[in-house]
C-alpha cells in the first residue's frame, strides 16, 4: 500500500522555469491538499481539492496553479518559478474532511536559484 | 480563518507524560479536533482526533475541555521517538469552504 507518492522528492530550478509537482495517492480519497513548509515554520495550505474536477484556493496560491483531471492524482505546477518558492512542498489526502485523518507524503524539497 | 494557539515549545524527560495543549475558542459545535505531528526531515502524520469526549489510541490520548475550546493531547511515556512538532487544527468548512488549516505547533524536545 503505497499511501500518498510525491514526484519528484528533489529539484532544483532557475528562476523563471517552470515545472509540476506530481502527488498520487491509492486510497481513493476525495480529499488533496498542496502545503509548502519553509524553513523552521508550520505548513501554509496553497491550494486543495474536494474531488475529481474540482480545486480550490487555500491561504498562499499566489504563484501556483493546480489541477486534480483524475481522482488519484492532484499536480501542482509553477508557471515561474521564484526564489520566494523555495520551500518543502508536501502533499495530503484524505477520504473525508471533518472525522477523517489525512496522509501525507513525503514532501518534495525544491529550490530557486 | 479558525486559529488554534500552542505553545511554540516545551520539554519532557523521556518515561514521563506528557501534556501539549491548545487552545481553540472559535470552534464551533460540530467541528473535529485533529492533532498531527511531524518527525524531523518527514511529513506530518496523524495523530488522534476527536469531537467532544475523550478519546484514546495506541498513540495517545485526548483529553477536550467541556466547552471544547481546548485540548491536551497526552503521551503517556514519551520516548525519544516523540520529539517533533505537534500541530493541533481542525478543518474548515461550509458553502464552498472545506479546507484543513495547520497553526505553527509545538516543538516538542524529550530529553533522555
Amino acid at each position: 500500500n503505497a499511501g500518498v507518492t510525491q514526484t519528484p522528492k528533489f529539484r532544483v530550478l532557475k528562476t523563471g522555469q517552470s515545472m509540476t509537482l506530481l502527488c498520487a495517492q491509492d486510497m481513493n480519497h476525495e480529499y488533496m491538499y498542496w502545503y509548502r513548509q519553509d524553513p523552521g515554520m508550520g505548513l501554509r495550505l496553497i491550494h486543495y481539492s474536494v474531488g475529481e474536477g474540482t480545486t480550490a484556493k487555500g491561504e498562499v496560491p499566489d504563484g501556483y496553479n493546480v489541477s486534480r483531471l483524475k481522482k488519484q492524482n492532484f499536480l501542482l505546477g509553477l508557471e515561474s518559478a521564484a526564489p520566494s518558492q523555495t520551500s518543502v512542498y508536501f502533499c495530503a489526502s484524505s477520504l473525508g474532511l471533518l472525522n477523517t485523518e489525512a496522509f501525507f507524503g513525503q514532501g518534495t524539497r525544491l529550490t530557486v536559484v | 480563518d479558525a486559529k488554534t494557539t500552542q505553545p511554540n515549545s516545551m520539554e519532557s524527560n523521556e518515561e514521563e507524560p506528557v501534556h501539549l495543549p491548545c487552545n481553540h475558542s472559535t470552534i464551533s459545535g460540530t467541528d473535529y479536533i485533529h492533532w498531527y505531528r511531524q518527525l524531523p526531515s518527514q511529513g506530518p502524520e496523524y495523530v488522534i482526533h476527536g469531537l467532544t469526549s475523550n478519546v484514546n489510541n495506541r498513540m495517545a490520548s485526548l483529553a477536550i475541555a467541556e466547552d471544547r475550546k481546548s485540548s491536551t493531547l497526552i503521551l503517556h511515556r514519551a520516548t525519544l521517538r516523540d520529539a517533533a512538532v505537534y500541530y493541533c487544527n481542525f478543518p474548515l468548512y461550509g458553502g464552498a469552504t472545506n479546507k484543513l488549516i495547520f497553526g505553527t505547533g509545538t516543538l516538542l524536545a524529550v530529553q533522555p
